[in-house]
């Protein structure tokens, strides 16, 4: 059973923070990694995504990736309220088309 | 360019009915994934399409769920004799076929309550 591991939080940071959220998966043989944004009563929106171990930077969001450990992060920098929301980590286990596991996500609120 | 789409964005029904849900997949696209989400819960696979063939169905959770995508493009799913336990958010996203990216883009989902 492959699993992907997420605190549900809630994550509460203050306004201009670093939130920092985590994900474990179970399969060694995980081959991408993806980050969606998910506010309340609208579906999951892509924010990330990451395939091969360390930093991956876009603007204020920067993915870590590390294989040995099967862990992998999302650094939100400068935190706004409009972060605010749940952030669903999703593995894919083997290259190209196959279906994501999700983990339940983690609820952030910034507080401004 | 337009980004997946689904229909109805609400559906209700009562315990027993069928019921069909239907997904656009953005252009190009050639796989599509249906996923249903429970509250407080990530999405959970159903079933996904590599063209006009089921690639993989073994999220169906039983044979009461069926999907069909006839011409490669859009997708139905389809609901038998329904339960109150079906009640979820039904989502479908696609990806892109070739090359090393596969970003799967979601759909709004449809929001499926059974009576």
């Amino acid at each position: 059973q492959k699993e992907v591991e997420q605190n549900s939080g809630p994550l509460s940071v203050p306004e201009g923070a670093i939130a920092s959220l985590n994900c474990t998966y179970s399969d060694r043989g995980s081959q991408s990694f993806f980050w969606y944004r998910q506010y309340s009563g609208k579906s999951p929106e892509l924010i990330m995504f990451i395939y091969s171990n360390g930093d991956k930077e876009d603007g204020r969001f920067t993915a870590q990736l590390n294989k040995a450990s099967q862990y992998v992060s999302l650094l939100i920098r400068d935190s706004q309220p409009s972060d605010s929301a749940t952030y669903l980590c999703a593995v894919n286990s083997r290259s190209g088309n196959t279906p994501l596991v999700f983990g339940k996500g983690t609820r952030l609120s910034v507080i401004a | 360019g337009a980004g997946v789409s689904q229909t109805p964005s609400n559906k209700v029904t009562e315990k027993g009915k069928y019921v069909e849900l239907r997904c656009d997949p953005i252009s190009g696209h050639t796989a599509l994934y249906w996923y249903r989400q429970s509250l407080g819960q990530g999405p959970e696979f159903l079933i996904y399409f590599q063209g006009t063939g089921a690639a993989d169905d073994s999220g169906l959770p039983n044979d009461r769920f069926f999907a069909v995508r006839p011409e490669g493009s859009v997708s139905t799913l389809k609901i038998q004799r329904t339960e109150r336990g079906d009640s979820a958010v039904y989502l479908c996203a696609s990806s892109r076929s070739s090359g090393s990216n596969h970003e799967q883009f979601f759909g709004p989902g449809t929001r499926l309550t059974v009576l």
